[in-house]
């Protein structure tokens, strides 16, 4: 158990819809990480917060945004759902900002089924 | 941008050793990681290295050589349980910690 905590385990919808992921990272951490893990793709890095500032951005389409809140939770909204988001969604936090030290630790993931 | 290279899967034999590789070309770099992840579960933590050589910890060594772009993660007396995707993982230079990850290489071990 990493101590990073993330619901739903699972999460079934249709397409066009919207959800929201929602990620608790380890005591003391600052920095959450989102990431979509699909069967063709492979672990692709999506977004960074670090204390509630957005850090870095990766491939993110527009139609997903995050956000990381003052008690440092941070939450993935996923909108017009379409059958290609279909994948695992991880989240992972670490302590800093980033540099040679700064591992990140990942939660259990989302499993996104869209309909 | 960066492109990383592994093996896609590799077959070993219980109580033997192997050595997954990893290639990387990028813009920038400050070390690179290692992580195991079993089906359907979340990646865990296994190395970082920053600077060349290796990295020796139990059953488990990484070896870095940046000059060559080069990884290689190093299992030793291999266990059932070994059998999972190994994934190495760029951390590359500037801000933030947008790690680029390789495809996997999916490690089978046999009786």
């Amino acid at each position: 158990d990493s101590g990073v905590t993330q619901t739903p385990k699972h999460l079934i919808t249709a397409t066009g819809q919207r959800v929201t992921l929602r990620c608790s990272p380890r005591s003391g951490d600052l920095s959450v990480y989102w990431y979509q893990q699909s069967l063709d793709q492979g672990l692709q890095f999506l977004i960074q917060y670090y204390n509630g500032e957005e850090r870095a951005k990766g491939n993110i389409l527009e139609r997903f945004s995050a956000q990381q809140f003052p008690d440092l939770h941070s939450e993935l909204n996923l909108s017009s759902l379409e059958l290609g988001d279909s994948a695992l969604y991880f989240c992972a936090s670490s302590p800093l900002a980033g540099g040679t030290t700064d591992t990140q630790y990942f939660g259990p993931g989302t499993r996104l089924t869209v309909l | 941008g960066q492109n990383i290279d592994q093996p896609t899967e590799m077959t070993a034999t219980e109580g033997a050793i192997v050595q997954i590789n990893c290639t990387y070309q990028t813009s920038g770099f400050n070390g690179l990681f290692w992580y195991q992840q079993h089906a359907g579960e979340a990646p865990t933590f296994l190395s970082y290295n920053v600077l060349d050589g290796l990295e020796e910890k139990g059953r488990f060594s990484s070896f870095l050589s940046r000059s060559k772009g080069y990884s290689y993660l190093l299992l030793k007396e291999l266990q059932m349980k070994d059998s999972a995707s190994y994934l190495c993982a760029v951390d590359p230079a500037g801000g933030g910690n947008k790690l680029t990850f390789g495809t996997g290489t999916q490690l089978k071990v046999e009786l």
